[in-house]
């Protein structure tokens, strides 16, 4: 099946700082992608969607200034925690549907641990 | 997209079926039934979908009762490693995105 990495798989940053998380789809491009977030012993929550050559669309209560999400080709789009909190501290996953597979089955990444001290 | 209703856990015997009920009573016509399972700590895996004939492939068996209000996962031989949390989730062919309801703790006990 189609392939999506996530970097990285883990990172510590302390209050204040900014985080870049990238999403790369390997084998197959990507118009849209999906940004989610996960804290522990909880379900994902979808955060926003990330389109391609456009700005992304951000669910309620996501705040776009501080989760900003560029999408610059057809593989890879990121997501940049700006002056990070403790808060912030999650498991944030991206997806993508790969448009030639026939079907509407979205594949993910294998996730980032955030830890902000 | 239309809400679903799973147990919160099950416990299954490794080596046994593992039959993972879900309810989705308001589903549509044009809405797809979805599994995924997680793995501690990793990205959600495909593991199955259906419309609504029942689907069989490497992973899993996914029957969709014939009202379509309901579906079990059946995962034949259970091991260790599938214990996880399993996501029943219903998405129309117009919906791009994915939304995750709280799940079904499988664990596979020895």
């Amino acid at each position: 099946g189609a392939v999506v990495s996530q970097h990285p798989s883990r990172v510590i940053c302390k209050s204040g700082t900014s985080v870049k998380i990238e999403c790369r789809s390997l084998d197959f491009q990507a118009t849209t992608m999906f940004w989610y977030r996960q804290f522990p012993k909880q379900s994902l929550m979808l955060m926003a969607t990330s389109n391609e050559g456009s700005k992304a669309t951000y669910e309620q209560g996501v705040e776009k200034d501080k989760f900003l999400i560029n999408h610059a080709s057809l593989t890879l789009s990121t997501l940049t925690v700006t002056s990070a909190h403790p808060e912030d501290s999650s498991f944030y996953i991206c997806s993508a549907r790969d448009p030639s597979g026939g079907d509407e089955k979205l594949f993910f990444g294998s996730g980032t641990q955030l830890s902000v001290l | 997209d239309a809400k679903t209703t799973q147990p919160p856990s099950m416990d299954c015997a490794e080596g046994r079926a593992a039959n993972l009920p879900c309810n989705h009573s308001t589903i549509s016509g044009n809405e797809y039934v979805y599994w995924y399972r997680q793995i501690h700590s990793q990205g959600p895996q495909y593991i199955i979908h259906g419309l609504k004939n029942n689907e069989t492939n490497e992973m899993a068996s996914l029957i969709i009762t014939e009202d379509r209000k309901s579906s079990t996962l059946i995962l034949p031989h259970a091991t260790l490693r599938d214990t996880a949390v399993y996501y029943c989730i219903v998405r129309g062919t117009n919906n791009n995105d994915m939304r995750f309801g709280a799940g079904t703790r499988l664990t596979v006990k020895p």
